[in-house]
């Protein structure tokens, strides 16, 4: 599986848009991007994964560059509850394992 | 409301006493892993099951092993556990099948070897 790489540590203030970005140079054809998200003493949770296009859902939008080497997650209002590490993950498809990188620890201010 | 399960949340043991900890899932998922999260560190995957299959990551200790009795239960055996190995387990479940690889994580249990 491909690598991943994050900022280790963004913050974002309460109501404004986060973009957690997300470099994934050696990505290939058949891998998809995911996002996972861990609140302290939590499980990790999916957020969104996407192959080519962007994608949105209730949670985020994921926007993937042309070239497919980089994505950027965005949480278009976030709040206190969204205080967590999120993790890009690159996977392929029907991959029955998810590597997860070091992440990048969102704090979103009040 | 369909979910993962882990039991204890919290577990206790001595350094050598054998420990079990318990996954149970109600979503009916093929697949089932085991992961361990140290702290400040990501989740490390340890191995998963495909229905019956197990499938060992290379770098698990031999310490580590885990059971599949059913479908619906998994259970993580640490034989001699070692101050190393205080760590929050997570058992998650997938079903591969469908193309893509999302997971559905439990709680953890958070297991603390005195």
């Amino acid at each position: 599986d491909a690598k991943t790489t994050q900022p280790p540590s963004m913050d974002c203030a309460e109501g404004r848009a986060a973009n957690l970005p997300c470099n994934h140079s050696t990505i290939s054809g058949n891998e998809y991007v995911y996002w996972y998200r861990q609140i302290h003493s939590q499980g990790p949770q999916y957020i969104i994964h996407g192959l080519k296009n962007n994608e949105t859902n209730e949670m985020a939008s994921l926007i993937i560059t042309e070239d497919r080497k980089s994505s950027t997650l965005i949480l278009p209002h976030a709040t206190l509850r969204d205080t967590a590490v999120y993790y890009c993950i690159v996977s392929a498809t029907g991959a029955n394992n998810l590597f997860f990188g070091t992440g990048t620890r969102l704090t979103v201010i009040p | 409301d369909a979910m993962v399960i882990q039991n204890p949340r919290y577990q206790v043991t001595q350094f050598g006493k054998p420990v079990t900890l318990s996954c149970s899932q109600t979503l009916n998922h093929n697949v089932m892993y085991w992961y361990q999260q140290k702290s400040s560190q990501a989740p490390k995957l340890l191995f998963h099951y495909y229905d019956k299959d197990f499938n060992n990551e290379a770098d698990t200790p031999d310490n580590f092993q885990s059971r599949r009795p059913n479908t619906s239960f998994c259970f993580l055996d640490i034989r001699s556990p070692g101050l190393g190995d205080a760590a929050m387990y997570l058992c998650a479940t997938g079903i591969p099948g469908q193309g893509f690889n999302e997971q559905f994580f439990g709680p953890g249990t958070r297991l603390t070897v005195l």
